[in-house]
């Protein structure tokens, strides 16, 4: 089945600083991908829709300001924290789109300190 | 609104017991349900979905509209089931809601 990789796997940073995260499909293109995140002892939550080439869309209570989503191109979205709070530690999932069905990347891990 | 509750944490079943993993739903529309698995330290990833009625691993799942349920079933639990479970529900422009999880722990 399609893959989707997630990078980095693990990132620790100093609070007011920002991080990015890439989401990557391999061998296939990916149109609409998704990002998501997870707090301890909760479900996962969806934070924004990415569509290649317009703005993300985001959900109800996410700051796009915060959390920019950058979908550049076909096989990679990119996931921008910034001026990172020890509040934004959780672990960020994406998602692609393909032939209907969701595949997930492996999440990344974020520690503000 | 939409909205998947998976009543059960965490969920222990001794090897060859039966599983039922519950799971309901709240949506107006016509819905889409799917129960994703996470197995340790791996990605999450899609077990079976309600519109291909098929049976993955053993495991099926019938979407009752009247109870408002899509629970998770399998007849005889093996330990490579141990994992975390989760039950979603597709709506609108394809985004998904999850439940909260539940974790299926299968006892020698």
């Amino acid at each position: 089945g399609a893959v989707v990789s997630q990078h980095p796997s693990r990132v620790i940073c100093k609070s007011g600083t920002s991080v990015k995260i890439e989401c990557r499909s391999l061998d296939f293109q990916a149109t609409t991908m998704f990002w998501y995140r997870q707090f301890p002892k909760k479900s996962l939550m969806l934070m924004a829709t990415s569509n290649e080439g317009s703005k993300a869309t985001y959900e109800q209570g996410v700051e796009k300001d915060k959390f920019l989503i950058n979908h550049a191109s076909l096989t990679l979205s990119t996931l921008t924290v910034t001026s990172a709070h020890p509040e934004d530690s959780s672990f960020y999932i994406c998602s692609a789109m393909i032939n209907n069905e969701q595949f997930f990347g492996p999440g990344t891990r974020l520690t503000v300190l | 609104a939409q909205r998947v509750t998976q009543p059960e944490k965490l969920l222990s079943v001794f090897k060859g017991a039966p599983v039922e993993l519950k799971c309901n739903y709240s949506y107006s529309g016509s819905p889409e349900l799917f129960w994703y698995v996470q197995y340790s330290r791996q990605r999450l990833q899609l077990l079976l979905r309600h519109i291909s009625r098929e049976s993955i691993k053993g495991f099926t799942a019938d979407l009752n509209k009247g109870e408002t349920s899509f629970h998770l079933k399998k007849p005889f639990a093996q330990e490579e089931d141990s994992a975390m479970y989760y039950c979603a529900l597709r709506w609108g422009d394809d985004k998904i809601i999850f439940g909260k999880g539940t974790r299926l722990h299968i006892l020698p």
